[in-house]
């Protein structure tokens, strides 16, 4: 069975650091790109970051810079290492599993969430 | 970045109606469009991928439709389980982008 456990969010004062893990099982890790997606309170969904297999990495422009997307394919775990928040990234952080195939590309798994507050 | 342009933000429908949501991108973006159900306190689940192919498991009174700029979710015959919010997200290239929602009320 497919399984993604977010962990390491928490309250962190603006301007500080955070890193997230994603704990993945049931699958070849290596084998799928990975992608985080967050969601402000009562808020919709915001794409993050993404890792390809061979270690490309994409940002929008408003982490670029600030968060560091990584992978340990050894451990079966995705990372988000994020530097110089602000009270704006505080929201709930999803890891997801990128799916491609001919047709087309989705995310098919998702992580339960990890909850990351910046405030003082 | 491409911008999605989804509507309505919101819509209030009775169990049995057709709902449609539909999506704009800001530039072509193919086929390269997904739709996601999000209910409260639970991850999305993707309905539709590649604009019109259906996700294994998701019923059939959910399809897709559209291509380039313009795209179309239809909910054929309204569920009380379908009362959710809805997303679409272009995987064209990236940033890949959401769109803002729609949720979907009961009437």
């Amino acid at each position: 069975e497919v399984q993604l456990v977010d962990s390491g969010g928490g309250l962190v004062q603006p301007g500080g650091s955070l890193r997230l893990s994603c704990a993945a099982s049931g699958f070849t890790f290596s084998n799928y790109d990975m992608h985080w997606v967050r969601q402000a309170p009562g808020k919709g969904l915001e794409w993050v970051s993404a890792i390809g297999v061979a270690g490309d990495t994409y940002y929008p422009g408003s982490v670029k810079g600030r968060f560091t997307i990584s992978r340990e394919n050894a451990k079966n775990s995705l990372y988000l290492q994020m530097n110089s928040l602000r009270t704006e990234d505080t929201a709930l952080y999803y890891c997801a599993r990128g799916n491609y195939s001919v047709s087309g590309s989705h995310f098919d798994y998702w992580g339960q969430g990890t909850l990351v507050t910046v405030s003082s | 970045a491409i911008q999605m342009t989804q509507s309505p933000s919101s819509l209030s429908a009775s169990v049995g109606d057709r709902v449609t949501i539909t999506c704009r991108a800001s530039q072509g973006i193919r086929n390269d469009l997904g739709w996601y159900q999000q209910k409260p306190g639970k991850a999305p689940k993707v309905l539709i991928y590649a604009a019109s192919s259906l996700q294994s498991g998701v019923p059939s009174r959910f399809s897709g439709s559209g291509s380039g700029t313009d795209f179309t979710l239809t909910i054929s015959s309204l569920q009380p389980e379908d009362f959710a919010t809805y997303y679409c997200l272009q995987d064209y290239n990236y940033p890949w982008t959401f769109g803002q929602g729609t949720k979907v009320e009961i009437k």
